[in-house]
């Protein structure tokens, strides 16, 4: 069964260094998300991107924050210059065409921890 | 905005029982979807079931099925024959159709289960 993958699993930075969270999501897929939930909060929503561009964002996603699709198959989100608020559990999600586009499917998430 | 309310924070049940989880929302648009996921403690996200708005009759996904009611904003998971994988925190998540491509989902704070041997 196709999946979203996502790497890496855990990621451990210093504050105010960039990182990238790395994305598959499933091949045939249009639609693609960030989600995040920080520890024993609620999953918030970041960002969707479709067709090459920015669908819709939260209050979350400022200008830290960035998504690219640098290829066919990478979905990726950058923190420029990370905070210890930032972390958090991320998860990628992605859905297909017509009805299918309401179903997302979720990747196993990548823990971010900064230090 | 919606919101969601998921007024039981824990719930147990012996295994084989069926249990109840409760959800309502609220949104004054007309068309949506209805979601449950539930995450268990590898963290990873998993679809358990889905409601369209516009769907009188309830969803059933093997073991699980909803209680929809549109009027009262409500939608519930009923679990029967709890197995012990079933044990994870569940998230009630509303996705509302609005002009545009944008799906967000709004999840939301969960309801642990524990399913006891």
């Amino acid at each position: 069964e196709p999946e979203v993958t996502q790497t890496p699993s855990h990621q451990v930075t210093q504050m105010g260094q960039e990182v990238i969270l790395r994305c598959v999501p499933i091949s045939n897929h249009l639609y693609f998300y960030w989600y995040r939930q920080i520890l024993g909060q609620k999953v918030e929503f970041l960002v969707s991107f479709y067709n090459n561009e920015i669908s819709e964002k939260s209050e979350i996603f400022d200008d830290q924050f960035s998504v690219e699709r640098p290829d066919g198959s990478n979905f990726t989100l950058k923190i420029r210059s990370t905070k210890l608020e930032d972390s958090a559990m991320y998860f990628c999600a992605s859905s297909g065409r017509e009805l299918a586009k309401n179903i997302q499917y979720f990747g196993a998430g990548t823990r971010l921890s900064v230090l | 905005a919606q919101t969601v309310t998921q007024s039981q924070p824990e719930m147990s049940v012996q295994e084989a029982e069926t249990v109840t989880l409760s959800c309502t929302y609220d949104t004054s648009e007309n068309n949506y979807y209805l979601f449950w996921y539930k995450q268990p403690p590898s963290r990873q996200m998993i679809l358990v079931i889905r409601q369209e708005a516009y769907k009188q009759q309830n969803a059933t996904e093997n073991r699980f099925s909803v209680n929809f009611q549109k009027a009262a904003k409500s939608f519930s998971l009923k679990i029967s024959d709890s197995q012990l994988g079933d044990t994870a925190m569940y998230f009630c998540a509303p996705l509302v159709i609005s002009s545009g491509s944008a799906r967000q989902l709004t999840f939301g704070s969960g309801t642990q289960l524990t399913v006891l041997p």
